[in-house]
């Protein structure tokens, strides 16, 4: 059975602060993607980033940048320098077969100015 | 290009009625998802589509639920009948997804807000 693990339900930082969000999974699958995706106030699910379990290589684009480490079943989101409109519920998911999402539980970041 | 369109956008019915929540996914996607979030539960596959043929409906909580897909660019999920229990949010997500359909990202409709009272 698939699983991810959010570890903070709730973060609260100030504009221009940088924010770290943890993610933790657990497949016996050693062929899965990671994914994370935005759901702002209004409501939609805004894709991020895909990640597979064979790429381990960080990534950054803008503020944003993923730390994914095989070897602790982790795959951060840190966003560099918040800003107001950072602010959402972030979902970290696993993908293992035919395509089927395991979301965590979500991780509500406000960030205020 | 349009994303992925749900309607309607919110649903407020009685108990016992029945209840039609309508997507249009992305064209040329190969992939459908039917997805429902609540507080409790968090974000729940339903059921998944692939070339138009149900894969896996074990997410489906019950018989009152049912959904088709009957063509490429059209799919239905209705609750008959519903109840309270069944307030969500419900949102339709496709992807290119064919055979190795787990290697590619869902993108995901706006979402219906269903109230039942």
């Amino acid at each position: 059975a698939q699983k991810v693990t959010q570890a903070q339900t709730e973060i609260s930082v100030v504009e221009k602060e940088d924010v770290t969000l943890d993610c933790v999974y657990e497949t016996r699958d050693t062929t899965y993607y990671l994914f994370w995706y935005k759901q702002p106030p209004s409501g939609e699910l805004v894709f991020l980033i895909r990640r597979n379990s064979f790429d381990e290589q960080n990534e950054i684009s803008g503020r944003y940048s993923w730390n994914f480490q095989k070897s602790t079943s982790s795959f951060n989101f840190t966003i560099t320098a918040s800003q107001v409109v950072d602010s959402a519920v972030y979902f970290c998911a696993l993908s293992t077969s035919y395509g089927k999402l395991t979301f965590g539980q979500g991780t509500i970041l406000t960030v205020h100015p | 290009d349009a994303g992925v369109i749900q309607s309607p956008r919110h649903e407020v019915t009685e108990m016992g009625q029945e209840v039609t929540l309508r997507c249009k996914p992305i064209s040329g996607h190969n992939s459908l998802f039917w997805y429902r979030q609540t507080m409790m539960r968090g974000l729940e596959l339903l059921i998944y589509f692939n070339n138009n043929v149900p894969i896996d409906d074990s997410g489906m909580p019950e018989d009152r639920f049912s959904a088709k897909m009957p063509n490429a660019s059209f799919s239905t999920l209705k609750i008959q009948p519903s109840e309270p229990r069944d307030s969500a949010v419900y949102f339709c997500a496709s992807s290119l997804g064919d055979r190795d359909v787990s290697s590619y990202e869902q993108y995901f409709g706006p979402g219906t807000r269903l109230t039942v009272t």
